[in-house]
């Protein structure tokens, strides 16, 4: 188990659906991220949070959008995927010291029709 | 911008040790961390270094030298549960807390 607790574990969808992928913490880190991983890859950074302020977006494109509702949650929304877009959304958590390591969940395996 | 480098895949024998190397270019490092990925689940963190030298724990153990941008991990007594991919991350000034991941390290541990 982790500290970090993403829902679902597992989504199928077509292109044209609107589908919502969730991220919870409850260790009281203000910097929250979403990465996107494929296959023998490492994860790829896609939003970060800072004291639910988005501070990072690393030129995604808009059929995701990010959420932060408050300190404990993470959202990302997504509309109009390409089968591309298929991979292990990563969601992960940590303070803001440059020592202290992040907090994965356990992915949600996205796949597109 | 950061460069960081570390081999695609490694294989080893139960029992044995193994060393995985990572290089890094980067200008106001902060610190590097391990981090380990078995399929299909979540990275865990391994280990930190920010000082030079080589840090303990149980089985592993990882170095840092931050004149030569270098950072291993090791791994002794190896089982079958280590198979898995190792992720080097760095921190520095630039962005601060948010790491920098390389490429990560498939490693596979045959009987």
């Amino acid at each position: 188990d982790t500290e970090v607790t993403q829902t679902p574990k597992h989504l199928v969808m077509g292109m044209t659906n609107k589908k919502s992928l969730k991220c919870e913490q409850h260790m009281g880190h203000r910097a929250m991220y979403w990465y996107k991983q494929k296959a023998k890859k490492p994860p790829e950074l896609m939003f970060v949070y800072s004291y639910e302020k988005l501070s990072i977006n690393e030129s995604v494109p808009s059929r995701f959008s990010p959420e932060c509702p408050n300190s404990s949650l993470l959202n990302l929304h997504l509309h109009a995927l390409q089968p591309e877009d298929s991979a292990l959304y990563l969601c992960a958590s940590s303070t803001q010291d440059s020592n202290q390591p992040q907090h994965f969940g356990d992915g949600t395996r996205l796949s597109i029709l | 911008g950061q460069n960081i480098d570390q081999p695609t895949e490694m294989t080893a024998t139960e029992g044995a040790i193994v060393q995985i190397n990572c290089t890094y270019q980067t200008s106001g490092f902060n610190g590097l961390f391990w981090y380990q990925q078995h399929a299909g689940e979540a990275p865990t963190f391994l280990s930190y270094n920010v000082l030079d030298g080589l840090e303990e724990k149980g089985r592993f153990s990882s170095f840092l030298s931050r004149s030569k941008g270098y950072s291993y991990l090791l791994l002794k007594e190896l089982q079958m549960k280590d198979s898995a991919s190792y992720l080097c991350a760095v921190t520095a000034s630039g962005g601060s807390y948010i790491p920098t991941f390389g490429r990560g390290t498939s490693l596979i541990v045959h009987p």
